[in-house]
Formats: structure tokens, sequence, C-alpha cells
């Protein structure tokens, strides 16, 4: 069975500090692998996703995630946060039967 | 695209009392989800259909819920009769396959309270 463990329930961190977002992932399967933004109040939308290729991958606004296979994980980085960046983050591996599986979600929260 | 529309956007109603959620799909995606968010219990996938046929209820908490597409441009989520704890976000899916990778997008969610 697939599954996705988000270390860490809640992140804070002040502005302009870096940040490291942690996932790991149970598949059997091919893996696709993907990163999840929800701001205050609004529904989830795609950070970046991993798909094949190169393993480092990035998102338009500076985040980037890692696929290491030997660890099963895909963890989420920015050298420096932004006021901006509060919002939770989800990691979600895609499943053979056509669905997200999702972890719990990480509340990261920057401090001025 | 519009992306996926959902309806209504905020509803309060009281325990007892039917509930329908609405959603449209992204125009050609074939698979739809229905997602429920709470602080205790986080995101909880309830039901997803593929080409408007159900595939996976087992999140269904209980047979107070029921969910339908009609259609590829349709689907509803209706709870008879609510309870309080019912009280959630409510946020529908579309996607083409995620098994080959591909984005589900999300719409902006159906905010439920019953009191």
């Amino acid at each position: 069975a697939q599954s996705v463990t988000q270390l860490d329930s809640q992140v804070p961190v002040f502005e302009e500090a870096p940040v490291e977002l942690r996932c790991n992932y149970s598949s059997s399967v091919s893996v696709y692998l993907f990163w999840y933004v929800q701001y205050p109040n609004q529904g989830l939308q795609l950070l970046l996703k991993y798909l094949s290729g190169s393993t480092l991958v990035e998102s338009i606004n500076g985040f980037e995630a890692e696929f290491n296979k030997s660890q099963t994980s895909f963890h989420l980085r920015k050298p420096s946060v932004h006021i901006s960046d509060t919002a939770e983050y989800f990691c979600a591996v895609g499943s053979s039967q056509g669905n997200l599986i999702f972890g719990k979600g990480t509340k990261l929260s920057v401090k001025p | 695209d519009a992306g996926v529309i959902q309806s209504p956007r905020h509803e309060v109603t009281e325990m007892g009392q039917e509930v329908t959620l609405r959603c449209k799909p992204i125009s050609g995606h074939d698979y739809l989800f229905w997602y429920r968010q709470t602080m205790m219990r986080g995101l909880e996938l309830l039901i997803y259909f593929n080409n408007n046929v159900p595939i996976d209820d087992s999140g269904m908490p209980e047979d107070r819920f029921s969910a339908k597409m009609p259609n590829a441009s349709f689907s509803t989520l209706k709870i008879q009769p609510s309870e309080p704890r019912d009280s959630a976000v409510y946020f529908c899916a579309s996607s083409f396959s995620a098994a080959s990778g591909n984005t589900i997008y999300f719409g902006e969610g159906s905010w439920l309270t019953v009191v």
C-alpha cells in the first residue's frame, strides 16, 4: 500500500531564514510525487511535482524538492522564506488507482 | 479554463436538515474527487469517480452521506440528515488519472457549518 508521512505538523520560522519540510513516502509502484500548498481560506494548489528525470524540481516562487529514492523522501526546501509563504503544505504520492495519497500536512508559519 | 467550481461557498444549516454540495469539474477531466477537511482529521478522501462511475467510496463516513455524478460536468455530495460533526470544508477536485502523474485541481471549497 502507498502512504505518505509528513514528519512535522508545524514549522515556525523567521522571515528570510531557510526552511525544510520533510516528507517520506512508501510505494511499490512507479512514483509520482507532489507538493501542494493551501493558503488560508483557499483550496489546495499544486506547488511542484516529480514525475521522472532530474531528481530536483523547482517551483516558480523559489521552493524546490529533491526526490531521493534510497531514502524514500521528497523534502521541500526554500533558502529564504517570506511572510507570504505562511500556509499549509501537503505532500502526496500518486496511486495506481488514479487518486493521490496525501500526508497530514505541515503548517508553515513565517514570523517577521 | 474556469477551474473546478463549487457551490455553495458557505452554508450554515440546522441539524437534521439536508445539505447538497455541488461541483463542476474541469472540462475533459475523467476523475472527480470529494474531500473533507477538518482541524481534527485533516484532509480525508470521501469518494472518487472515474468516467462518472464511483470507484472508491470507502471514505464516506456513513449512510447519511451520498454522492452522485449524473454526467461528466456535474457532481453532488448530499448529507441527510446533517449533524454538527459534519461541519467542515468540503473540496471537490478533478484530474486526468493521477496514476500517470497528472495534477489534481481543487475547487475553492464549500464551508459547511451545522448548528
